[in-house]
């Protein structure tokens, strides 16, 4: 596609359910990354992916956090057992591969835990 | 490790001023530094990068940032803001030739332009 797609754009879910949320690359791309934004926080690095090597996954908070990427190209982000502070933005991108020093974002997917 | 900090939150501006928004980091190494800009409801976008060579960097919108190595800073300027503008700005740092995913970013710092 012409740009980094993510849904949902919105997720409203209650505490201790499962949430997957979904990213879509640019076409081509082989480095995909995911980030967590939180109210009046930076950008959090949760995970990296890079072709086919083994993802980053230094970045990810606890173990109920997983992502997976199928056939190098879409991404599922997906938090077990949700927690109040799971609440945040949740960013997607994607960049040419990983020698790049720009990546393209997607709109986000806003998680609200109640 | 790097450590990025922008120490304003929010910058309120009229149109048609000059703004500065302000970036220190803090680094054992030679860094890449970047700003990034997010409007209302959109993800990250690029605004401009200094990778070497000029320290004087221009980027997208009129947005120009000048990288300071002995004060270590990387501030972001532009002499006429737009209402357009408003928007939250990143900044970031990485060491080089390490790719996007060691960007570290700061907190942001929102902008506020008014008529």
């Amino acid at each position: 596609g012409a740009g980094v797609s993510q849904s949902p754009s919105n997720k409203v879910t209650e505490k201790g359910k499962d949430v997957e949320l979904r990213c879509d690359p640019i076409s081509g791309h082989t480095a995909l990354y995911w980030y967590r934004q939180s109210l009046g926080q930076g950008l959090e690095f949760l995970i990296y992916f890079q072709g086919n090597s083994a993802p980053d996954k230094s970045g990810l908070p606890s173990d109920r956090f997983s992502a997976e990427r199928t056939g190098g190209s879409v991404s599922t982000l997906t938090i077990q057992r949700t927690q109040q502070e799971d609440s945040a933005v949740y960013l997607c991108a994607s960049s040419l591969d990983f020698r790049g020093t720009e990546a393209f974002f997607g709109q986000g997917t806003r998680l609200t835990v109640v | 490790a790097q450590s990025v900090t922008q120490l304003d939150s929010q910058v309120p501006v009229f149109e048609e001023a000059p703004v500065e928004l302000r970036c220190n980091y803090s680094s054992s190494v030679s860094v890449y530094l970047f700003w990034y800009v997010q409007y209302p409801n959109q993800g990250l976008q690029l605004l401009l990068k200094y990778l070497s060579g000029s320290t004087l960097v221009k980027g997208i919108n009129g947005f120009e940032a000048e990288f300071n190595k002995s004060q270590t800073s990387f501030h972001l300027r532009k002499p006429s803001v737009h209402i357009s503008d408003t928007a939250e700005y990143f900044c970031a740092v990485s060491p080089p030739n390490t790719g996007f995913q060691k960007l570290v970013f700061g907190t942001g710092t929102r902008l506020l332009v008014s008529p």
